[in-house]
């Protein structure tokens, strides 16, 4: 089955700088790609996502990129502000014919703490 | 505004007891999921349901089980079987049989006491 790997586990930066979480994922069939921000005590919440024949998109100051040769995809974070503190999830998904059930695996997760 | 609705909060359950975590969707999504999330982890699957009268199990099914009788509803129950019920319980939906984004509740902390 599907495996993402999601580096780094913490991550902390002074407010104003960027930030980076890098994701991995291992089925080449795996063609949407989700990321969710879930702040203490809440659910995740979607960010931003990109499919797979897209290499990057951006909204605002997130962005997410995506290499489908070497099966990996990023987000960055520019002008870190202390509100960006969260636990942040990347996800590979997989429908593997219309219709069907949409697999998600997801990363286990990079804690951001922005410095103020 | 549409979303979806976990209750309750917080749940305290004893020892061999069985308890119920609900979750309702307004937004008119056939596809519901059951995930549970522990300390420093990621989400694990426990059941998923695709349509009303229909539901799978997730990768972590044992101990856990669940109805869908409303498209609008989702109910999860923790047996006395699960040995280890203790965690941070997330309901989600989405539509079904395409590839967008998970909407979440607010989730549910279960703990044993």
């Amino acid at each position: 089955g599907e495996n993402v790997e999601q580096h780094p586990s913490t991550l902390s930066v002074q407010e104003g700088d960027s930030a980076v979480i890098k994701c991995t994922y291992s089925d080449s069939a795996s063609n949407y790609f989700p990321w969710y921000k879930q702040e203490l005590g809440k659910g995740p919440q979607l960010i931003i996502d990109i499919r797979s024949n897209v290499g990057e998109k951006k909204d605002q100051r997130i962005a997410v990129t995506l290499n489908k040769t070497a099966k990996h995809f990023s987000l960055h974070i520019t002008e870190t502000q202390p509100e960006d503190s969260a636990v942040y999830f990347c996800a590979a998904s997989i429908i593997r014919y219309s219709g069907g059930y949409q697999k998600v695996t997801f990363g286990t997760g990079t804690k951001l703490q922005v410095i103020p | 505004d549409g979303g979806i609705t976990q209750s309750p909060k917080y749940l305290f359950r004893k020892e061999g007891q069985n308890v119920t975590l609900s979750c309702e969707q307004n937004l008119n999504h056939d596809a519901m999921y059951w995930y549970r999330q522990d300390p420093g982890q990621g989400l694990r699957l426990i059941y998923y349901s695709q349509i009303v009268n229909d539901f799978q199990k997730g990768d972590i099914a044992e101990g856990y089980s669940v109805s869908r009788e409303k498209k609008e509803s989702f109910p999860l129950t923790v047996t006395s079987a699960q040995k280890n019920p203790t965690a941070f319980y997330l309901c989600a939906s989405s539509i079904a049989g395409k590839n967008y984004g998970y909407t979440f509740g607010s989730g549910t902390r279960l703990t044993v006491v």
